[in-house]
């Protein structure tokens, strides 16, 4: 079974703050994909990173970076946090390739910033 | 572009009842659909696909879902719901056209249902 783990479920942090979110997959997948979930809104997609070091923006990057050194690892980075930065963040991986794919998701990380 | 919609916030059912969770997509071209459960304070779960072939597919848990082109539909569905189905079911489409940088495909979600099934 394809898991896929988050560093922390619960973190809280002040305005201003860097804040690192990391993520491991265990399966050898091509992409990685940082979501935050806000109820009403559903799933927005942050960034994706497609092989090590690459990655592009998703629908909602500003405020955001990411980090893929690591096939397995990809970090979610709050260069400066802000209250509207409070969420659920969900990273997935898939294995990439062109078919369509099912993503595998972590269990999550609920930030809140004060 | 492309979209999904998930017209009802929350569905309730009792237990034993059928349940159905409603989903509809607007893309061009053949859809890839997905449904994806979450349960309290855990990651999504996937749940089932649709690709192509039969429009009644069926998952994980005794959950199907049946894709209807002219509808532009794909509704989830359970024979009889059990207390324990109750979670944020999303349904997913994936995008119709690839990152033209990587070739990669993103994936859009619905909002969202919660189920509560009552004893």
């Amino acid at each position: 079974d394809v898991k896929v783990t988050q560093s922390s479920r619960y973190l809280v942090k002040r305005t201003g703050e860097k804040v690192f979110l990391e993520c491991v997959q265990d399966m050898d997948h091509e992409n990685m994909f940082w979501y935050r979930q806000d109820p009403g809104l559903g799933l927005r997609l942050i960034y994706f990173s497609y092989d090590v070091k690459m990655k592009e923006k998703g629908d909602i990057p500003e405020g955001y970076s990411v980090s893929r050194e690591k096939k397995e690892r990809f970090s979610l980075i709050l260069e400066s946090a802000s209250t509207n930065q409070t969420s659920m963040y969900l990273c997935a991986s898939s294995e990439g390739g062109g078919r369509p794919e099912t993503q595998y998701f972590g269990p999550g990380t609920r930030l809140l910033v004060l | 572009a492309q979209s999904v919609a998930q017209p009802e916030d929350q569905v309730n059912v009792a237990e034993g009842n059928p349940l159905t969770v409603k989903c509809t997509y607007s893309v061009s071209g053949n859809p890839y659909l997905f449904w994806y459960v979450q349960y309290p304070n855990r990651g999504l779960q996937f749940l089932l696909k649709y690709i192509t072939g039969d429009n009644l597919v069926k998952g994980s848990y005794g959950f199907e879902a049946e894709f209807n082109k002219s509808q532009t539909s794909f509704h989830l569905k359970k024979p009889s719901a059990l207390v324990s189905d109750s979670a944020l079911y999303f349904c997913a489409v994936r995008d119709m056209r690839p990152s033209t940088t990587s070739g990669t495909y993103k994936y859009i979600f619905g909002t969202g249902t919660r189920l509560k099934v009552l004893a």
